[in-house]
């Protein structure tokens, strides 16, 4: 069974530019979230989807951050205007169900110059 | 005050030695524990839940202690293969909560 993938790896961008995360959830997996790790600094949530629907985006650190995920199976973030504080690895996962385990996919590194 | 604290390290162990590890929380509604362990430049993985029961597998035994809000992890006969990150990991309503991390280093 294929886990969680997410496109690109890396991305290394300008500040003020516009920047797309992609995340591919586990075949069948109706859960799908959002986390990122700034360097020196813990993973922390920023969205959850149950389907193509916004459960919880209380995570989301401003309106630069637009996540959805038509249809109900690939999610993509965008980042516009990027900046340098964006900078960081965006991890995406995605659980059966809600408090099933979460799997979790490669991440994508960020940064912003 | 952090949701979840932990000692980052990092510990530096002999193989073949025990090592635990310790972390708190500071949400008393906090539903579920588990501890996952991240690989250099990897994505997390769960190692284990933990339950108030405690609970073993393998050369891993996790613990809770509701009252306290503390959570630990022992490691026993380390392997090289052991030296990671380890995260300490709380769920209250659906999305998890992180500590920082608690890093291990296994010396042959």
């Amino acid at each position: 069974e294929a886990g969680v993938t997410q496109f690109p790896s890396h991305s290394v961008i300008e500040k003020g530019q516009t920047v797309t995360l992609r995340c591919d959830p586990i075949s069948g997996h109706d859960n799908l979230y959002w986390y990122r790790r700034v360097m020196g600094k813990e993973i922390k949530f920023l969205l959850h989807f149950v389907k193509e629907s916004k459960q919880d985006e209380s995570g989301m650190p401003n309106n630069r951050f637009l996540a959805e995920r038509t249809g109900g199976t690939y999610s993509t973030l965008k980042v516009q205007p990027a900046e340098l504080e964006d900078s960081g690895v965006y991890f995406c996962a995605s659980s059966q169900e809600l408090g099933n385990e979460q799997f979790f996919g490669p991440g994508t590194r960020l940064t912003v110059l | 005050r952090k949701e979840v604290e932990q000692d980052p390290g990092p510990f530096n162990v002999p193989e073949g030695a025990t090592v635990a590890f310790n972390c708190t929380y500071s949400n008393s509604a906090s539903q579920s524990f588990f501890w996952y362990r991240q690989d250099c430049r990897k994505e997390p993985k769960l190692l284990m839940s933990v339950y108030s029961s405690g609970n073993e597998d393998g050369r891993f035994t996790a613990q809770l202690n509701r009252a306290s809000q503390y959570i630990s992890l022992l490691i026993r006969d380390s392997k090289l293969s052991d030296s990671a990150t380890y995260l300490c990991v709380v769920m209250t309503n659906t999305p998890l909560v992180f500590g920082k991390g608690t890093r291990l280093s296994v010396i042959a």
